[in-house]
């Protein structure tokens, strides 16, 4: 059974401090990795695509890297703007993805 | 540019009554999916299509239908409300392209309460 787990549930920083996101995934068969920022109240916003290990994407202060098991979202020096719920997705086909519960980050001043 | 669109944004039914969520996407997208969101949890599937005229079953199927008449339009239903149903759902579409391995594009939900 495919499955995704997020680690930790729950983030805390203070702004300027460097972090890093966890998602465990077993699957058979990986088509793609996805990360999703989600803001309260709204539907998830696409971040990156990763398909294979080794990958690396990075946007503004984010970082996404991936492994054969998991992969990281890296937040550099954060600020109070980057607190959001982050999702990993794991693509194993066309028409079916599993998400994780997701990590929520709050990004304090 | 309105991507994924929604309705309704909110909705109160009545155990046992029946309803519709609408999704329509303006990108041309081949994929469509349904996912419901509970408290602290990820998203589930419960139905997607990969083509006009195509529906299959996802993660959490079980009191709910779809139907996909238009290329643009994925049509949600629940033919008898349960408060189970409780919680937020979320439309998104995907393109085709490259093996269907493209991120999807999510509406901003319709979040329903079943009393």
């Amino acid at each position: 059974e495919d499955q995704v787990t997020q680690s930790p549930e729950a983030l805390r920083l203070q702004e300027g401090e460097s972090s890093s996101l966890n998602c465990s995934y077993t699957v058979s068969g990986l088509r793609g990795l996805f990360w999703y920022r989600q803001d309260p109240g709204k539907g998830p916003e696409f971040l990156f695509t990763l398909y294979s290990a080794g990958e690396e994407k990075e946007k503004e202060r984010l970082k996404a890297t991936l492994t054969k098991k998991e992969s990281f979202l890296h937040i550099t020096a954060p600020k109070p703007e980057d607190s959001a719920t982050y999702l990993c997705a794991v693509r194993i086909n066309a028409g079916k993805s599993t998400f994780g519960d997701g990590t929520t980050l709050t990004v304090k001043p | 540019n309105a991507g994924v669109t929604q309705t309704p944004k909110f909705r109160v039914l009545k155990t046992g009554q029946s309803m519709t969520l609408l999704c329509a996407q303006d990108m041309n997208h081949e994929y469509m999916y349904w996912y419901r969101q509970d408290p602290g949890m990820g998203l589930r599937l419960i139905h997607y299509s990969v083509g006009e005229g195509t529906t299959a079953k996802g993660e959490v199927p079980d009191g709910y239908n779809v139907s996909r008449l238009k290329k643009q339009n994925f049509l949600l239903g629940l033919e008898s409300a349960a408060p189970s149903q409780t919680s937020v759902y979320f439309c998104a579409s995907s393109t085709d392209s490259q093996g269907g391995t493209q991120p999807q594009h999510f509406g901003d939900g319709t979040r329903l309460s079943i009393l």
